[in-house]
């Protein structure tokens, strides 16, 4: 199967902009889903598809993919965005679902 | 209002086998599918299947195919994740999500359980 490869661990100044990536096979065919995770919290979707937004998630959040790679970018990061950050994707062609191994991301 | 709501924790000895419970709403319930992913400490998200609730239909992790069953019951609304064989390494917290069958978009989670294995 398939894997998708996140860098550990990201920081940011607060205020400033900060990609986190997500590389792999799968994502030359599928699109990524990010999903934010704080302790003690279940995940939580940011970002989806080609372009798509949850309702009620700030729109500092977007997302964007070339080749094998996709990215979250965050716009003017807050304090509240520190968190772990994890991709996901279907995984051709098992239709089985697969994680990156999570980014975490410290705004400063 | 979606709601997910899950089973509480549970402790296990090595062995042993444990099943967790997921009960949402109707809607949720006739449309969508219910997924299991867990976590372990310090580890990543990992997928473990998902049940289409409306037909009972299901698929699992190859990683898992042999110890675990997902199941459903219709007049409660509620799914179902039975772990047989349970190690030290099971011990996690274990969620339920909902997609659109066949999606991969998590956009509800369960609140977790915390599944704890020790001797």
């Amino acid at each position: 199967s398939s894997e998708l490869t996140q860098d550990p661990a990201v920081s940011v100044a607060l205020g400033q902009t900060v990609r986190i990536t997500c590389q792999g096979d799968s994502l030359r065919n599928n699109y990524a889903g990010w999903y934010q995770k704080k302790p003690g919290q279940a995940p939580l979707l940011v970002f989806y598809g080609k372009n798509k937004r949850p309702s009620g998630i700030p729109d500092r959040f977007s997302g964007s993919s070339s080749g094998d790679t996709s990215s979250l970018t965050i716009t003017g990061a807050q304090a509240e965005d520190e968190a772990d950050y994890y991709c996901n994707s279907r995984d051709n062609p098992f239709n089985h679902i697969i994680f990156g191994g999570g980014t975490r991301l410290t705004v400063l | 209002q979606v709601h997910l709501v899950q089973s509480g924790a549970e402790e296990k000895k090595p062995g042993a086998s444990v099943k967790v419970s997921c009960e949402t709403s109707r809607d949720t319930f006739i449309m969508y599918a219910l997924h299991w992913v867990r976590q372990a400490p310090g580890q990543s998200l990992e997928w473990m299947g998902w049940i289409i609730t409306g037909n009972g239909n299901t698929k699992y992790s190859e990683k898992f195919q042999s110890r675990i069953s997902i199941t459903r019951d219709t007049s409660t609304s509620t799914a179902y994740m039975e772990l047989s064989s349970l190690t030290s390494d099971d011990t996690a917290i274990y969620y339920c999500a909902r997609t659109y069958p066949y999606d991969e978009d998590f956009d509800y989670w369960g609140q977790g359980t915390l599944v704890t294995v020790s001797s």
